[in-house]
């Protein structure tokens, strides 16, 4: 599976859209974005996934470049259960392609 | 319970001991994932479960590491003398399969909290 890069941490305040940026320059044609975020002391939780266009469900929006080389998860009005560690990740879809996390985003989302 | 469910959520072991680390997947998911997070660590992969086909057990960290399932149900994780190093929270996840053999998103069991004193 393609390597992804991600800041280490960030802050974000609350109400406010939080935008975590994931570079993924190796991915390869039929591997997807995941998104997948962590809260403290529970299991990752999923977010989002797209191929090529971009997504958007009640969760959060992902925007994906045309070279497909990086892309953006949106959150739109952080609260304060948004904080946790945001993972990016590229996959092929095809079952035995198990998710390898990297060292994520950890987001504070302050009052 | 409609998500994946993890047990022991913690155990407490001593050194030399061997402990069994149980999923019970979401009812229907055909895949099913172990992972390990040592504190403060992102996740490492450690086997794979699809069906009836051989898993794959290429994130195993040694042969002390073991791990079943019984047909597209219940997964036993097994640590034989248990070390030190193996502390860690163990992550259960399963996931649909489609007849195309496309995986849907993984869905997470809360993890079993390993202690090894």
């Amino acid at each position: 599976d393609a390597k992804t890069t991600q800041p280490p941490s960030m802050d974000c305040a609350e109400g406010r859209a939080a935008n975590l940026p994931c570079n993924h320059s190796t991915i390869s044609g039929n591997e997807y974005v995941y998104w997948y975020r962590q809260i403290h002391s529970q299991g990752p939780q999923y977010i989002i996934h797209g191929l090529k266009n971009n997504e958007t469900n009640e969760m959060a929006s992902l925007i994906i470049t045309e070279d497909r080389k990086s892309s953006t998860l949106i959150l739109p009005h952080a609260t304060l259960r948004d904080t946790a560690v945001y993972y990016c990740i590229v996959r092929g879809k095809a079952a035995g392609n198990k998710l390898t996390f990297g060292g994520g985003t950890r987001v504070l989302v302050k009052p | 319970g409609a998500g994946v469910s993890q047990s022991p959520s913690n155990k407490v072991t001593e050194k030399g001991k061997d402990v069994e680390l149980r999923c019970d997947p979401i009812s229907g998911h055909t895949a099913l994932y172990w992972y390990r997070q040592r504190l403060g660590q992102g996740l490492e992969f450690l086997i794979y479960f699809q069906g009836n086909s051989a898993p794959d057990k290429s994130g195993l960290p040694s042969d002390r590491f073991s791990a079943e399932r019984t047909g597209e149900s219940v997964s036993t994780l097994t640590i034989q003398r248990t070390q030190q190093e193996d502390s860690a929270v163990y992550l259960c996840a399963s996931s649909l399969t489609s007849g195309g053999g496309y995986a849907g998103e993984l869905f997470f069991g809360e993890g079993s909290r390993l202690t090894v004193l």
